[in-house]
């Protein structure tokens, strides 16, 4: 009965691969978001796709690409990974937003953690 | 933009104590809201409380209550009879909306780290 959740949970490839994370929620939210975690534990976000529909990209380099197949799953794909792309990449979803006082909280998946070497 | 300023890294408390972990923030918008996030040691974010702009009383959960000073631009939480389980990274976060789209995102601060001692 996950709400949200991401595979894999840990992820360790070479510089220059490709590779793919997926989402999927059961909460019936319209929102979903791609944050990254760096070693340092900040936490900003990527992406936010709303009913499959981009709506914040936050200068994420083109290397990376969401994709929303439909509104309840939001996959990442990253091209020729760097060294920089280490981090824990989380997923996350909340109902749509009425407002900035909306007190829907988002839910976060587990993370992923990507370790590049 | 907004921003959230955690200016505590790390924070020690005895078991059964409170603890007071400070969070300010800086917006121009009149509408907001401000959560509270846990992350333990195994690395999932766990959500606590939250608290609107416009709400006249401070939010609790349980053990977690929000001292809003909304003059001074703080949302401190507060935890009360710390457990063991308590330890962990917790993050404030502001939420910021993207009117086009409805679309919304967590600007976060840097965390910090509540270790509970016996």
């Amino acid at each position: 009965d996950t709400a949200v959740s991401q595979t894999p949970k840990y992820l360790v490839t070479q510089m220059g691969n490709d590779k793919s994370i997926k989402c999927e929620q059961n909460l019936g939210h319209d929102t979903m978001y791609w944050y990254k975690q760096d070693s340092k534990k900040f936490l900003k976000i990527m992406f936010s796709y709303n009913n499959k529909e981009l709506i914040i990209n936050e200068t994420v380099p083109n290397r990376f690409s969401p994709k929303s197949p439909d509104k309840a799953h939001l996959n990442l794909h990253i091209n020729s990974l760097e060294l920089g792309d280490s981090a824990v990449y989380f997923c996350a979803s909340s109902p749509r937003s009425t407002g900035p006082g909306g007190n829907q909280p988002q839910h976060f998946g587990d993370g992923t953690r990507l370790s590049i070497l | 933009a907004q921003k959230i300023t955690q200016t505590q890294p790390g924070m020690f408390v005895q078991e059964k104590e409170a603890v007071t972990l400070d969070c300010t923030y800086d917006t121009s918008d009149q509408s907001y809201g401000l959560f509270w996030y846990k992350q333990p040691s195994s690395g999932e974010m766990i959500f606590l409380i939250y608290q609107g702009s416009y709400d006249e009383q401070n939010a609790t959960e349980g053990r977690y209550s929000l001292n809003f000073q909304k003059a001074r631009k703080s949302a401190n939480l507060v935890i009360s009879a710390s457990q063991l389980g308590d330890s962990a990274m917790y993050f404030c976060a502001m939420r910021e909306v993207y009117f086009t789209g409805g679309g919304n995102k967590l600007t976060f601060g840097t965390g910090t780290q509540l270790k509970v001692e016996l």
